[in-house]
């Protein structure tokens, strides 16, 4: 059971946007801005796309952004592409005393 | 470019340890903290802890505390990962990523990952 809640999964046509939310607590995503998005396509190495909600590192285009609300944060990829189907994690850090970061349990993103 | 290189696919039997290396290059290897992350078939991704290899200070999430260990080879710009007591549990891809900016808790850029497999 992760402690950050995603969706399962979400689809969209090329060209479309979609969104993926990310539901956390207090303790974690209402606590700080330390909020990540990481893409993963299996059998590679995951790839940071956001970090402190809505900054991208060098290189991920500005089809992907970020916000955050209260527990919730959001990812947004707009002009969805062939390539974008993956999986997608979010993170955050947490005032937990045993950890330091928690992930949500991965949304599949499937471009139809 | 900076990257991390893990080590390749290990076999344990129920009660074993394993040890995952990562190799990092392109970047001082002292300059930030290296963390493990580990996913799970039908699981999200769990941390499970931090080294910091300029002065070996450690972390570890509670699911892990006891039997987890790391280490540094700064010499050879490696990161070793020891897991004792597998169970099937622990079947997983084993990652390591280094933080992005110093005490940041985002992981940029991430190692290829390492297949454990535990069996009976």
């Amino acid at each position: 059971q992760s402690a950050l809640t995603q969706p399962a999964s979400v689809s969209g046509s090329p060209g479309q946007s979609i969104t993926i939310t990310c539901s956390g607590a207090s303790s974690d995503i209402g606590h700080s801005n330390f909020v990540s998005w990481y893409q993963h396509h299996p059998g590679k190495a995951p790839k940071l796309i956001l970090f402190e909600v809505s900054n991208r590192p060098s290189g991920i285009p500005d089809r992907f952004s970020g916000s955050k609300s209260v527990n919730t944060a959001s990812l947004t990829i707009s002009g969805l592409q062939a390539e974008d189907e993956a999986d997608y994690y979010c993170s955050s850090y947490t005032t937990i005393s045993a950890l330091y970061v928690v992930f949500g349990g991965g949304t599949k993103v499937t471009v139809l | 470019q900076v990257q991390l290189v893990q080590s390749g696919t290990e076999v344990r039997k129920i009660g074993a340890s394993v040890k995952v290396s990562c190799r990092a290059s392109g970047y001082t290897l002292t300059a930030h903290f290296i963390h493990w992350m580990r996913l799970a078939r039908g699981q999200g991704l769990e941390w499970m802890g931090w080294i910091n290899p300029g002065r070996g200070g450690t972390s570890f999430a509670e699911n892990f505390q006891g039997r987890i260990m790391l280490t540094t080879d700064a010499s050879s710009s490696v990161v070793y990962l020891e897991l004792r007591g597998l169970t099937l549990d622990d079947t997983a891809v084993y990652f390591c990523a280094r933080d992005r900016a110093p005490l940041q808790p985002s992981f940029d850029p991430w190692g290829q990952g390492t297949l454990v497999i535990v069996s009976s």
